[in-house]
């Protein structure tokens, strides 16, 4: 079967650093992105990696290891503006397509 | 940038009534997808679609659910017999291929079913 573990909440104080995991089991694994949703809105792209490793971008990093079903998003320097849902997303590869399955999301809270 | 279109924003339908939910892909990707989101839980995948017609869908749409892309532009989502389950956000995206930039999403179209 398809499965995304993701935390359900997570809180961190502005300025600091955080990090969010999310361990999968899928098939056809063909790359894993994460998304940002704020309330009511929809899922915006932050990030993919199809390869083991770091990929860096401004204040948002990602990591994956392909071996352990594993990823992380880090957020540096966080801003009350980075509180939202932070969604991770395999890209599922089945019958010559390519599909998007999410977890369930990581609602984080950024206080002052 | 380049956007994915989704009309109208909100639709509120009576039981039973049908509804259409109209989608404007990115003019030159090939490959469009409907998910929802009900409230408070995760985007579920409903169904994919290449080259004019279905290349997969998931156990959520069944045959109250079907899709269309009628004039080369438009992409649509029709339930034909709304229930009240069927309240929730619907997202279309479309992509060209899988890449750095994967999909793109639409704004959404909130459907409430009363």
């Amino acid at each position: 079967g398809q499965n995304i573990d993701q935390p359900t909440e997570m809180t961190a104080t502005e300025g600091a650093i955080v990090q969010i995991n999310c361990t999968y089991q899928t098939s056809g694994f063909n790359g894993l992105f994460w998304y940002q949703q704020h309330a009511g809105e929809a899922p915006t792209f932050l990030s993919y990696n199809v390869l083991d490793g770091l990929e860096e971008k401004g204040r948002f990093s990602s990591f994956l290891s392909r071996s352990k079903g594993y990823s992380y998003l880090l957020l540096k320097e966080l801003q009350m503006k980075d509180s939202a849902s932070y969604l991770c997303a395999v890209s599922s590869f089945s019958g010559g397509y390519n599909k998007l399955i999410f977890g369930a999301g990581t609602r984080l809270a950024v206080h002052p | 940038e380049p956007e994915v279109t989704q009309t109208p924003s909100h639709q509120v339908t009576q039981m039973g009534q049908e509804v259409i939910l109209r989608c404007v892909p990115i003019s030159n990707h090939l490959y469009f997808y409907w998910y929802r989101q009900i409230l408070g839980q995760k985007v579920e995948f409903l169904v994919s679609f290449y080259n004019n017609e279905i290349s997969e869908k998931s156990e959520i749409f069944d045959d109250q659910f079907s899709v269309e892309r009628p004039d080369g532009s438009n992409f649509t989502l029709k339930i034909r017999s709304t229930k009240l389950e069927d309240s929730a956000m619907y997202f279309c995206a479309s992509s060209d291929r899988v890449s750095n930039n994967g999909y793109t999403f639409g704004s959404g179209t909130r459907l409430t079913v009363v």
